[in-house]
This record gives C-alpha cells, sequence and structure tokens, in this order.
C-alpha cells in the first residue's frame, strides 16, 4: 500500500525558507513524478511543482523563482525548499503521488498527511 | 494558464436528494478531469478521474460526465457522510490547476 509520509518545520518568520520532506512507502519512487501542492485557509488546492526520480523537475510559474525541489532516491525521499516566504505562503502542505515517471499524465492519487506551515512574525 | 470555475458554495440538500456541481474549464481539456472530496483535516481523496470513471473503492452513488470545457459531479442520493468541499481539477498539461471547492452541506 502507497504511504507518503512528511515533515517538516510548522511555524516560520518572513523572509526564512520554508523546507519540507516527504517519504514514500510501498511504491517504485523511479515510477512516478512525486509533487508538492499546497492549499491555503479556505482556499482551493494550489499546485507547486514535482520531481522525477532522475531529478528533473518542474515548477508553478507563479512560485517558481522561489522553489527548490530535490530528491533521494537511495531513501525514497523528496523534498522543497521555498526561500523568502511571507504571510501569503501559510498553507497546508501536501506531498503526492503524481503522474508516471514514463510518460503521460494523471491526477493526484495519494497524498501525504499535510503540514500547516504558518508564516507570522 | 486554464482556470477551471466551480458552481457557487454552499450547496444545501437534504438527505436522499440528488447534489449536482458544476465545473467550467476556461479551455477545453478534453476528459483530464479528475474530482475529489475534501473533508475537515484531511487530505483531498481523489473520487473519479478522466471526468467519469471512478476511483476504486469510491461509492456508485458519486458519477462524473462532461467533456471539453463543461464538467459535472453527480451524488445520486445525499449521506450523511457526504458532506464535505469538493475540487475539480484538469491535469491534460502543467500547471496542474484545481477549481476554488463547493461546500456540500445537509
Amino acid at each position: 500500500q502507497v504511504q507518503l509520509q512528511q515533515w517538516g518545520a510548522g511555524l516560520l518568520r518572513p523572509s526564512e525558507t520554508l523546507s519540507l520532506t516527504c517519504a514514500v512507502y510501498g511504491e517504485s519512487f523511479s515510477g512516478y513524478y512525486w509533487t508538492w501542492i499546497r492549499q491555503a485557509p479556505g482556499k482551493g488546492p494550489e499546485w507547486i511543482g514535482e520531481i522525477h526520480h532522475s531529478g528533473s523537475t518542474k515548477y508553478n510559474p507563479s512560485l517558481k523563482s522561489r522553489v527548490t525541489m530535490l530528491r533521494d532516491t537511495s531513501k525514497n525521499h523528496f523534498s522543497m525548499r521555498l526561500t523568502s516566504v511571507t504571510a501569503a505562503d501559510t498553507a497546508v502542505y501536501y506531498c503526492a503521488r503524481g503522474r508516471p515517471a514514463s510518460g503521460g499524465v494523471a491526477p493526484f492519487d495519494y497524498w501525504g498527511q499535510g503540514t500547516l506551515v504558518t508564516v507570522s512574525s | 494558464d486554464i482556470q477551471m470555475t466551480q458552481s457557487p458554495s454552499p450547496q444545501s440538500a437534504a438527505v436522499g436528494d440528488r447534489v449536482t456541481i458544476t465545473c467550467r474549464a476556461s479551455q477545453g481539456i478534453s476528459n483530464y478531469l479528475a474530482w475529489y472530496q475534501q473533508k475537515p483535516g484531511n487530505p483531498p481523496k481523489l473520487l473519479i478521474y478522466a471526468a467519469s470513471t471512478l476511483q476504486v473503492g469510491v461509492p456508485s452513488r458519486f458519477s462524473g460526465s462532461g467533456s471539453g470545457t463543461d464538467f459535472t459531479l453527480t451524488i445520486s442520493s445525499l449521506q450523511p457522510e457526504d458532506v464535505a468541499t469538493y475540487y475539480c481539477q484538469k491535469y491534460n498539461s502543467a500547471p496542474w490547476t484545481f477549481g476554488q471547492g463547493t461546500k456540500v452541506e445537509i
């Protein structure tokens, strides 16, 4: 059974860097793109970006200048960093399984439990 | 970028009622449309993909239809456990975009 378990700091001050990690269990890491999605209070989810097991990435243009995604295939982990956070970055952040690594498209069928990240001075 | 617009929120209905939620894409997306259900404190749960294919384990009272720009999620007989917010999402190309959500209440 596929499980995603995520962790990271939940309280940040403006201008700090958000850092989250997600571990993948019960699935081949190399079989899919792995994604980060966030959801601000009362809003719909927002796709942040995705990473392939090769390390190639694709980011939402709205966040591209501030986001970096990395992966550690030896641990079946992937992570994201978002720099220069502001109150507008306050949200629940989720990791999720994305589309197949071999190509094609797919919805997000497995999600992590979510991490509430609050940006406040 | 393609925008996804859902029917107004909240939608109130009685147990046993038929509930219909609509989603409109600003450009055609063929049938690359998914529906999710989200309850407070939980991540979204995939209900339907390819506009009308039910995810494994999802009750048959849920159904989806549509293609191109206009899509519909239908709950044929609303149950108390269906109280949630429902999101549509297009996945034909990046950026993968969600609607703003439709809350269903009893």
